[in-house]
């Protein structure tokens, strides 16, 4: 299966700043096939980007993502709020789909 | 408005069994595919299962493969999961999710309940 790691595990930062969030797979993920998603507290996920790059129905353009091959992006251009909250990358190009460990973006 | 509610969760000794259910409205539930996703208390989320529209293709974690069946009854716009040989470790929070595309199993999980969840503890 492909094993995904996200980095960092915590970033500490202050509304309006950028956010850049990496995920990196153990092997190639087919077609870009990765998807990043957004978790608050005491809520379900909810799909940000998917095909690496194309933001879902109602995402914000301030959410953007980059990559291919082993190494993925998600960027927040200026933090907002609500965008407080812990994203994951997901792999689905390969079953077992997969998802990494998650980076929790917290206000400094 | 797609609405997915979860059900069937509860404490279950290890080495028993339990069965999930998820309610899918607002939606034409047969032209999906359906996943489950976990998330262990306080931990990450975790991909179970996943069955295409017409229940063609499926697929499991390695954590659960051989112990887990999903299933889907399309003339009852319901999703499930059999879990059999519960192990601690399978105390998570279990989520129905819909695939995000049409007619494909794409994996890409598009909308998502509010979870049951299952407690293994003897």
């Amino acid at each position: 299966e492909i094993v995904l790691t996200q980095s960092p595990g915590t970033l500490s930062l202050s509304p309006g700043e950028r956010a850049t969030l990496s995920c990196r797979a153990s092997q190639s993920v087919s077609s870009s096939y990765l998807a990043w998603y957004q978790q608050k507290p005491g809520q379900a996920p909810r799909l940000l980007i998917y095909g690496a790059s194309s933001r879902a129905t109602g995402i914000p353009d301030r959410f953007s993502g980059s990559g291919s091959g082993t190494d993925f992006t998600l960027t927040i251009s200026r933090l907002e709020p609500e965008d407080f909250a812990v994203y994951y990358c997901q792999q689905y190009g390969n079953s077992p789909f997969t998802f990494g460990p998650g980076t929790k973006v917290d206000i400094k | 408005e797609v609405q997915l509610v979860e059900s069937g969760g509860g404490l279950q000794q290890p080495g028993r069994s339990l069965r999930l259910s998820c309610a899918a409205s607002g939606f034409t539930f047969d032209d999906y595919a359906m996943h489950w996703v976990r998330q262990a208390p306080g931990k990450g989320l975790e991909w179970v299962s996943g069955i295409s529209w017409n229940s063609a293709t499926t697929g499991y974690a390695d954590s659960v493969k051989g112990r887990f069946t999903i299933s889907r009854d399309n003339a009852k716009n319901s999703l499930y999961l059999q879990m059999n040989s519960l192990r601690t470790e399978d105390t998570a929070l279990y989520y129905c999710a819909k695939d995000r595309l049409w007619g494909s199993y794409s994996g890409t999980l598009g909308y998502w309940g509010q979870g049951t969840l299952v407690t293994v503890s003897s």
